[in-house]
This record gives C-alpha cells, sequence and structure tokens, in this order.
C-alpha cells in the first residue's frame, strides 16, 4: 500500500513557465516533508522540506505548498530553468524518525527550451 | 558535498553469487542507510543503521544483510543473489534519526543479476 503517491510519472514545461508537482499521502500522522530531486548517475539532493505547522514553505524558486485536510503537498518552480530538469520525490515522515521516511514513485520533469 | 562513497559503482553478477556493496562515509555521521530505487516504487529502505553494531530491518530487508563495524563503513550483502535484486542502491547517512532530518545519499550502484 503505497502511503505516498506521486501520480504523475513525467511532467513537461517549457522554460519559463511554472512547474508544479503533486503528491499525495494517506498516512495522517506524517508531520514533514520533504523533496528530492535526483539528477542521471547521482544520488538524490535535498531541494526543500515543510512541516506540517505550515501550509507554505518557499527558497528562491521553490515554494512547497502543503493542504492537510485534502493530505496533499505540490512543489512549484517559477520561472522553470533547463537545469530543474530532473526527477523528484517527495518524502514524508511521522514522530517515529527518518528510518520511517516514506518516498513517492517520483516525477520525472523536463523543462523544454 | 556530503562526504559518502559507494563501491562498487557498478556489478554485474549472477543469480545465486554474494555480493556486497560498500559505503564510505567521512562525515562522521552516526546513521547509515540503504535504499534501493525501481522504477514505480521510488526509494525504498532496506536496513539502516544507528551506530557501530548496530542495525535494523527496512521495509524491503528480505534476501539482504548488513553489517557496520566501523563508523565510517556500511556494508550491504546480498547472500545468493537474485534477478528480481537487480536495482539501483543507494547509501545514505544522516547526523541524527530525527523525523525532521535531511539524508545526504550516494552516487548509486547499479547492480544487474542475470
Amino acid at each position: 500500500d503505497q502511503q505516498v503517491k506521486q501520480n504523475s510519472p513525467s511532467l513537461s514545461v517549457q522554460e519559463g513557465r511554472i512547474s508544479i508537482l503533486n503528491c499525495d499521502y494517506t498516512n495522517s500522522m506524517f508531520d514533514y516533508f520533504l523533496w528530492y530531486k535526483k539528477y542521471p548517475a547521482e544520488g538524490p539532493t535535498f531541494l526543500i522540506s515543510i512541516s506540517s505547522i505550515k501550509d507554505k514553505n518557499e527558497d528562491g524558486r521553490f515554494t512547497v505548498f502543503l493542504n492537510k485536510s485534502a493530505k496533499h503537498l505540490s512543489l512549484h518552480i517559477v520561472p522553470s530553468q533547463p537545469g530543474d530538469s530532473a526527477v523528484y520525490f517527495c518524502a514524508a515522515s511521522a514522530q517515529e524518525g527518518a528510518q520511517k521516511l516514506v518516498f513517492g514513485q517520483g516525477t520525472r520533469l523536463t523543462i523544454n527550451p | 558535498d556530503a562526504g559518502i562513497t559507494q563501491s562498487p559503482r557498478h556489478k554485474v553478477t549472477e543469480t545465486g553469487t554474494p555480493v556486497t556493496l560498500r559505503c564510505h562515509q567521512t562525515e562522521n555521521h552516526r546513521y547509515m542507510y540503504w535504499y534501493r530505487q525501481d522504477p514505480g516504487h521510488g526509494l525504498r529502505l532496506i536496513h539502516y543503521s544507528y551506530g557501530v553494531k548496530d542495525t535494523d530491518k527496512g521495509e524491503v530487508s528480505d534476501g539482504y544483510s548488513v553489517s557496520r563495524s566501523k563508523t565510517e563503513d556500511f556494508l550491504l550483502t546480498l547472500e545468493s543473489a537474485t534477478s528480481s535484486q537487480t536495482s539501483v542502491y543507494f547509501c545514505a547517512i544522516s547526523g541524527s534519526g530525527g523525523s525532521n532530518e535531511k539524508l545526504f545519499f550516494g552516487s548509486g550502484t547499479q547492480l544487474s543479476v542475470l
């Protein structure tokens, strides 16, 4: 049973436009959410996170929104750049610790010039 | 970049043979993790360690064992490799095991079991 779902395997966006990546979760105990970015032949790298006490967190071009009632989070990238082309994983954890971190399946984002 | 080295980077082996993957860190982090990445599944935790000689199972631990004899090294062993263990394996580290802790990942090992 997939507790964290990224229902779009891929997304294609024009350079300069907004990219919106979505993630849904089922476990109401999750209280911390993270986004990781992965380039080919490299390991994932941390991008941005949000605690369940917030509904928005911003870092430069990247903003994560959390809707707890809908159990949904999204990552907005504005403006999208070619270097943003990568696979994006959302992840969620509960109080038990990082060893209980649950990842989504990933969304491959392609930014077209 | 976090000092994490995985070896080998690529490995092709035959069904039934033993395989050991190595993760070496220079950050002196207490926690180390082994994940596998498969299409449609994202990253799934195999085993993790919270200190020297202290390890525990993750979500997909069957067929795998681990050992941590030094803070800097975490070994993943497939005792008898099967084709279902063909995957990309990532090692990760964190300073503490807190739920809000960021993980730092190595570059991965592509393992093919024929």
